[in-house]
């Protein structure tokens, strides 16, 4: 079975800092890991994933995220924050072929001016 | 389509009520899935479709939910005997065959249970 664990309900940066989400992952599978946002009262959009590539991946507005599988966490970063980054962020993890995709409970990212 | 389409956006109805939710997934998707995210919480997995295949229902809470999938595009899901618990946004995804390569989100339905 597969679960995700994201560290943190709540992150609040100053515009202009760094941004660190943590996520933690358990797969009995060599997994397929994802980060969507939400932007309040918008649908769930995919950020980037990572399915066995290179274990650094860059995704949409400057996000990345990197696998490590010995520490089995999939942490979201982005060097500078944006008052538009402001939203929920999810961490997901599929197992093999069709298995639906499992949701963490989400991290609300607030970025201060 | 171009995208999941969804319907109703919004729904209020009273408690013991039934209500049919809507999914349109994304034209030639064999995969569509039903999720219901509740107020401060992530997304709890309800049921899924692929292909011909007999749904996966595990995630459905009890049995006054049901969904169905005619002529493998548009979904219905069902919600007999409405309470106030049910009280959630429903979001529906579709996927070209699997999960490696990620969703496609509706904008979901607002349910309201009064």
């Amino acid at each position: 079975a597969q679960s995700v664990t994201q560290l943190d309900s709540h992150v609040s940066v100053s515009e202009g800092t760094p941004v660190l989400l943590r996520c933690n992952y358990s797969s009995s599978y060599s997994p397929s890991l994802f980060w969507y946002v939400q932007h309040p009262n918008k649908g769930l959009q995919l950020l980037l994933k990572y399915t066995s590539a290179a274990t650094l991946v860059k995704g949409i507005n400057g996000f990345e995220a990197e696998f490590k599988k010995s520490e089995t966490s999939f942490h979201l970063t982005k060097p500078s924050a944006h008052m538009s980054d402001a939203a929920e962020y999810f961490c997901v993890v599929s197992g093999s072929g069709n298995t639906p995709l499992v949701f963490g409970k989400g991290t609300r990212l607030s970025v201060i001016a | 389509g171009a995208g999941v389409s969804q319907s109703p956006s919004n729904k209020v109805t009273e408690k013991g009520k039934d209500v049919e939710l809507r999914c349109d997934p994304i034209s030639g998707h064999t995969a569509l899935y039903w999720y219901r995210q509740s107020l401060g919480q992530g997304l709890e997995f309800l049921i899924y479709f692929q292909g011909n295949s007999a749904p996966d229902k595990s995630g459905l809470p009890s049995d006054r939910f049901s969904a169905e999938r005619t002529g493998g595009s548009v979904s219905t899901l069902t919600i007999q005997r409405t309470q106030q618990e049910d009280s959630a946004v429903y979001l529906c995804a579709s996927n070209p065959t699997g999960g490696l390569s990620g969703y496609t989100f509706g904008s979901g339905t607002r349910l309201t249970v009064v």
